[in-house]
């Protein structure tokens, strides 16, 4: 699996715009950028997908570089309640139903 | 979406003991996964649950320590072996569906003594 590479941890201040960054500058061209975050005490969960283009969900923005090697994760207005680890994962085209492997994520503190 | 809901939600053992952790999904799903994930790290694979047949066992996991069951496509078991207090994690099931969303349980955190 292609790998990624992301800060161990980044704070920001409540109803600020958090921009998280990853790097994965072996990502092939069928590779998807999956994000997922970890609250605390919770299993993962599903945040946004993209592939080349642009994406925009009720939860973040996926803004990924033209040359595809890396992407960045946008919470637009960060509440207490983002607060968890964010991982960026690859995965292949059509392997929604496929493993996932995580990296070490980036911890996320925001403050009030 | 899937649902999934994990029993125990936590435990505490005593060494040389198994625990069962049950997986229940609110549908049909393909695929089920177990993770560990260690205190302060991240998810590790154990395996794949296969319906009507054995598990898929990454590197490093063994059947004979974590024996996995999986007899319908809603429902999965992890059993941890002949425990030690380095078993002590998170275990967590997963599930995927036919798109690009996995959906995880809420964990069972355990601890051995």
């Amino acid at each position: 699996d292609a790998k990624t590479t992301q800060p161990n941890s980044m704070e920001s201040n409540e109803e600020e715009p958090v921009h998280l960054p990853c790097n994965h500058s072996t990502i092939s061209g069928t590779d998807y950028i999956h994000w997922y975050r970890q609250l605390p005490s919770q299993g993962p969960e599903y945040v946004i997908h993209g592939l080349t283009s642009n994406v925009n969900n009720r939860m973040a923005s996926l803004a990924i570089a033209e040359d595809r090697k890396s992407s960045t994760l946008i919470l637009h207005r960060a509440t207490l309640r983002d607060a968890a680890v964010y991982y960026c994962i690859l995965r292949l085209r059509g392997q929604g139903a496929q493993k996932l492997v995580f990296g070490q994520g980036t911890r996320l503190t925001i403050n009030p | 979406s899937a649902v999934i809901s994990q029993k125990p939600s936590r435990d505490i053992c005593q060494r040389g003991t198994s625990l069962t952790i049950q997986c229940q999904v609110d549908s049909q799903v393909t695929m089920m996964f177990w993770y560990r994930q260690q205190p302060g790290q991240s998810l590790t694979l154990i395996a794949t649950a296969n319906q009507g047949s054995e598990a898929t066992y990454e590197s490093g996991f063994v059947i004979d320590k974590f024996p996995i069951s999986r007899p319908n496509l809603t429902f999965s078991t992890l059993t941890v072996s002949n425990m030690s207090p380095e078993d002590s994690s998170i275990y967590l099931c997963s599930v995927g569906t036919g798109v690009d969303t996995q959906y995880f349980g809420p964990g069972t955190r355990l601890t051995v003594l």
